[in-house]
């Protein structure tokens, strides 16, 4: 069990730019998550993945976001023409099959907005 | 929908003490699994301890337990024998198994700071 990985941790990028986030999952975990944590709130739900099928989107993902899941490995994470409200901590999670397995969390990517 | 509250934005305890941390949710749901979750400064979440809402007896992990009060929909975090190492934000979560997805609904969190 190797843990959930991130790439990068740190992200610093000017208004407008799109930037592209990688998770990968501990290797046996079907359940993949994105959540977003802002400072001094607790993560947010983004999207959730059973293996490489997207099956629920929140209101948080606007159209500029958009999540990918190729072949139920690793994840990715894109978001265009960021902005400002963007500058968050996107975190990641993966979890096994069945119902109240808990998640196991990646370090997170920190991404500011200059 | 459900929403989950911690009323504690900040706590200290000192070190070999024990210290209690709340958290009430909103649900009409039965059910579900609750959470609590470390997270260290810097670094990643790690689960603390997990209860099931059919379980009438309160889940134990060596110096944390928790008080599962399902009709009061409460559930604290007790940390006893407190250690340095301990310091971090906890985070209690909701988990609805009737969603399908096994989401989790976070509340905003206690900073947690032990005292040498």
């Amino acid at each position: 069990d190797t843990g959930v990985s991130q790439n990068p941790r740190h992200k610093i990028t000017k208004r407008g730019q799109n930037v592209t986030f990688r998770c990968d999952p501990i290797s046996e975990h079907n359940r993949l998550y994105w959540y977003r944590q802002t400072l001094g709130q607790g993560p947010e739900f983004l999207t959730y993945f059973q293996n490489e099928a997207q099956l629920e989107k929140s209101r948080l993902l606007s159209d500029r976001f958009s999540a990918e899941r190729p072949k139920g490995s690793f994840s990715t994470l894109e978001i265009q023409r960021t902005e400002q409200g963007d500058s968050a901590m996107y975190l990641c999670a993966s979890s096994p099959a069945g119902g109240g397995q808990p998640q196991h969390f990646g370090d997170g990517t920190r991404l500011s907005i200059l | 929908a459900q929403t989950v509250t911690q009323s504690q934005p900040e706590m200290s305890v000192q070190e070999a003490e024990t210290v209690t941390l709340s958290c009430t949710y909103d649900t009409s749901e039965s059910n579900y699994y609750l959470f609590w979750y470390k997270q260290p400064p810097s670094r990643q979440m790690i689960l603390v301890i997990r209860q099931e809402a059919y379980k009438q007896q309160n889940a134990t992990e060596n110096r944390f337990s928790v008080n599962f009060q399902k009709a009061a929909k409460s559930f604290s975090l007790k940390i006893s024998d407190s250690q340095l190492g301990d310091t971090a934000m906890y985070f209690c979560a909701f988990m609805n198994l009737a969603s399908g997805t096994y989401k989790y609904i976070f509340g905003t969190g206690t900073r947690l700071k032990v005292l040498a």
